[in-house]
């Protein structure tokens, strides 16, 4: 099944700065999705944008779709220690099934 | 919020045991699914249902099945648990099939299979 590729896979920033993550995909979705996982835990649902749309915001999230391209961009303003997570793109196409990337880990260092 | 529980946070069975995990969810979602989630592999499908009595193999069913005989309870079966079978499995839940919602999920169960 189809997989999305989140890239970098890991990423050490200062809390203040702003963490950008990438993500691809190979084919045809209905909407890309991304998800934070805390240590040890479930998945968390952040943000869901269509295939017809190219940004979205969701307080210090935004997120960019680009379909010509197949890629998505996950960006977090003004980092802070809660945020050190996994993070995660899924991709909903025609199958109707969610394909995860294998995540992204963000440390944030106080 | 929607809750979706899982039985147990962490287990310990040995091979050829009959393993049961448990998923419980809260807001009448039609669709579940079960996922495992191994490093480097990312989250893999192992099966969903759409409504009761109903399921589709996903990406990686062998040696898993699936019992769901209400709504809100989706069961994941390891007929006869095996060393490569140890990992964190995943419940989540979803409204309205083929729809663009998100996917609630639970806290995950690791399992060791010794």
């Amino acid at each position: 099944s189809q997989q999305g590729e989140e890239d970098p896979q890991a990423l050490s920033i200062q809390e203040g700065e702003n963490a950008t993550m990438n993500c691809s995909y190979k084919t045809s979705i209905n909407n890309l999705q991304w998800y934070r996982q805390n240590s040890g835990r479930g998945l968390v649902h952040l943000i869901l944008i269509r295939s017809n749309e190219r940004e979205k915001h969701s307080g210090r999230l935004r997120v960019t779709l680009d379909t010509s391209k197949k890629s998505s961009s996950l960006l977090i303003t003004a980092s802070r220690a809660a945020d050190t997570a996994s993070y995660f793109c899924a991709t909903h196409g025609r199958n109707n099934r969610l394909a995860f990337g294998k995540g992204n880990q963000v440390v944030v260092i106080p | 919020d929607v809750k979706v529980t899982q039985s147990s946070r962490y287990l310990v069975k040995r091979t050829g045991e009959k393993v049961f995990l448990e998923c419980v969810q809260d807001m009448d979602h039609e669709n579940m699914f079960w996922y495992r989630q191994d490093p480097g592999l990312g989250l893999r499908l192992i099966y969903f249902s759409y409504d009761v009595k109903m399921k589709e193999k996903g990406d990686i069913p062998e040696g898993y099945s699936v019992s769901r005989e209400k709504k809100e309870r989706f069961s994941l079966i390891l007929e006869s648990a095996s060393t490569n079978q140890t990992s964190m499995y995943l419940c989540a839940s979803s409204s309205l099939w083929g729809s663009n919602q998100p996917q609630h999920f639970g806290d995950g169960t690791r399992l060791s299979i010794l």
